[in-house]
């Protein structure tokens, strides 16, 4: 166990839709990353917060957004949904902001029809 | 952009028999890192290397990271069943906020 909670675990929406995906980071952990798995593309960054500012961004599309509250558990929301956005999304923490080790969570499976 | 590529894509080995796996980035790493993701699960960190020509073993398994910080690799001494999954490198990108992974190498044992 990571100590990294994500949720949903799985999740089947239909193209156009709007999805919230959760993430808990491990306790002590301040910063939060969010990563995009596909067969293809391997594992994609999307973006790091740490302390709840907004550090890193990688190729994350206009129709992704992520925050992270004060609280440290972070969301990011997918929107305009197409085919394409089909994929396991990762959360993963870390203590620092950088050159850190990361703790992932078990990933949300979502499934666009 | 930072790229880390790995090699092989996949590797398919006997159970007993050796394995390794390369990395190599298009530019100078401050550290890597290597984590391994098994069938169905997320991935798991397993070390990170800092100085050049560092060696760290865990195990069977031996990381290295070369003179020149541009490239890594992992060895895997007779391997188990246990040793499935996929093998990521990751290196922090140029703002040293983002790991760029490698695509990983997909390693299958047949017992």
């Amino acid at each position: 166990d990571s100590g990294v909670t994500q949720t949903p675990k799985h999740l089947i929406t239909a193209t156009g839709q709007r999805v919230t995906l959760r993430c808990s980071p491990r306790s002590g952990d301040l910063s939060v990353y969010w990563y995009q798995q596909s067969l293809d593309q391997g594992l994609q960054f999307l973006i790091q917060y740490y302390n709840g500012e907004e550090r890193a961004k990688g190729n994350i599309l206009e129709r992704f957004s992520a925050q992270q509250f004060p609280d440290l558990h972070s969301e990011l929301n997918l929107s305009s949904l197409e085919l394409g956005d089909s994929a396991l999304y990762f959360c993963a923490s870390s203590v620092g902001d950088r050159d850190q080790p990361q703790h992932f969570g078990d990933g949300t499976r979502l499934s666009i029809l | 952009g930072q790229q880390v590529m790995q090699i092989p894509q996949y590797q398919h080995v006997q159970e007993g028999e050796d394995f390794t796996t390369y990395c190599n980035s298009s530019t100078t790493l401050s550290n890597i890192q290597w984590y391994k993701q098994r069938p169905g699960g997320h991935p798991v960190f397993l070390i990170q290397l800092v100085k050049s020509g560092e060696v760290k073993k865990q195990k069977r398994l031996t990381f290295q990271f070369g003179e020149a910080k541009k490239n890594s690799s992992l060895h895997i001494t007779a391997t188990q069943t246990t040793d499935v999954g996929t093998y990521f490198c990751a290196g922090p990108g140029g703002s040293n906020y983002k790991l760029t992974f490698g695509k990983g190498t997909l390693l299958t044992v047949n017992p």
